[in-house]
This record gives C-alpha cells, sequence and structure tokens, in this order.
C-alpha cells in the first residue's frame, strides 16, 4: 500500500507570514507529483506537476521544489494572504497506468 | 469554457437505498476519474474510465459501487443498498491526455452523500 503523507495537517499564520508544507512519498517507482488546492465550497485546483528530480516550480507568490531521491517535496507560500486559506493536497503518481494516491492535506488559515 | 460539473451537489439519503451520482466533464477530455472524501481521510480513487477502453475498477470499494460512462460524455456513479460509511464528498475529475501522461485533472465541485 502506498503512503503519501503530509504535514502538518493544519496551521494558522498571520497574514504576511511565509510557511511552508511538507509531502512525503515512495522514493521507488516515482513517475510524478501533483499538487493541488482546495476551498471550501469550491473544486480541487491543479498547481503544480512536477517530475524531474530538483525540480522547482513557481506561481506567483507559490513555490514547490521535488526531491525524489529522498523522496519529499515542499510546498511554500510567501507572504501569506487570507486568500490563500485552503487544503493543500499532494498527490504521488507511480510508474505504469496507476492511479493518483493522495495525501489527506494541509489545512492553512491565514488570519488577517 | 466550462469546467466539470456534477449533480446533485448535496444528497441525504436513508440507509438501504440507492443513491446516483452524475459527473459532467469537459468537453474532449478523454479521461474520467471517481474519487470520494471520507472524514478525516484523503481522497480515494474510485474508478478510470479512458476512452472506449475498459475501466479501471480497483478503487471501487464494494460490490455494491458501480460506475457507466458512454464514451467522452456523462458519467454515472451508483450506489445500491447505502451504508453510512459510504458518507463523503464524491469528486469527479477529467483530463484531456490518459493518465499515464500525468496531466493535470480538472474537478468537479463535488457531491456531499450523507446517508442516515
Amino acid at each position: 500500500i502506498l503512503n503519501v503523507e503530509q504535514s502538518p495537517q493544519s496551521l494558522h499564520v498571520q497574514e504576511g507570514d511565509s510557511t511552508n508544507f511538507t509531502c512525503s512519498f515512495p522514493s521507488s517507482n516515482f513517475y510524478a507529483l501533483h499538487w493541488y488546492r482546495w476551498e471550501t465550497a469550491k473544486s480541487p485546483e491543479a498547481l503544480f506537476v512536477m517530475t524531474l528530480n530538483g525540480d522547482e516550480k513557481k506561481k506567483g507568490r507559490i513555490s514547490a521544489t521535488l526531491n525524489t531521491k529522498e523522496g519529499y517535496s515542499y510546498l511554500y507560500i510567501k507572504g501569506s494572504q487570507p486568500e490563500d486559506s485552503a487544503t493543500y493536497l499532494c498527490a504521488f503518481r507511480g510508474s505504469g497506468n496507476t492511479p493518483l494516491v493522495f495525501g489527506k492535506g494541509t489545512r492553512l488559515s491565514v488570519i488577517a | 469554457g466550462a469546467g466539470v460539473s456534477q449533480s446533485p451537489s448535496n444528497k441525504v439519503t436513508e440507509k438501504g437505498k440507492d443513491v446516483e451520482l452524475r459527473c459532467d466533464p469537459i468537453s474532449g477530455h478523454t479521461a474520467l476519474y471517481w474519487y470520494r472524501q471520507r472524514l478525516g481521510q484523503g481522497l480515494e480513487f474510485l474508478i478510470y474510465f479512458q476512452g472506449n477502453s475498459a475501466p479501471d475498477k480497483s478503487g471501487l470499494p464494494s460490490d455494491r459501487f458501480s460506475a457507466e460512462r458512454t464514451g467522452e460524455s456523462v458519467s454515472t456513479l451508483t450506489i445500491q443498498r447505502t451504508q453510512q460509511e459510504d458518507s463523503a464528498v464524491y469528486l469527479c475529475a477529467s483530463s484531456l491526455y490518459p493518465r499515464q501522461f500525468s496531466y493535470e485533472q480538472y474537478f468537479g465541485p463535488g457531491t456531499r452523500l450523507t446517508v442516515t
């Protein structure tokens, strides 16, 4: 059974703070790592698809890094805003025609 | 353009009843996925459709669950004789290419199912 772990489970930060959280996944048979943002009452929204060890992707104030050898990815948010409040999901794709395996998510609350 | 839509948005049903959930994928998307998220759990894969190929049903938790998709259009997920443990948010997603190419999946807003 594949295990995708996200930490912390939840966190509260003040507006303007920078924050980061972790996704851990199997280091063998890696194919891709996806990050999604899921706001309450909305659809999960794709942030990044990462495939190469050492990859770093950025979208506005949000960026992500990938280490496939040790099996982790970090998501960073610089200068958090209240609108960043959401659950951030990562999902691991192994090689072959296999389904995404999701972590339980990190719930971020940004306090104004 | 229009995104993935799902209906109903909320469904409350009595234990033992059958329910049918609907998903309209993005037009032209060949791949369609069903997931569910039970309270305190991660998103759990249920079933995957790719074009006219046989679906991957490996994630369906029991034979009370079934799903259909005609071509590259609408899909329905049916749960027979619902149980309380079926209570969850059921999400549908679609993508332009088959999943082995790891393209983004576009999610619908989900159906929140509550079994009383």
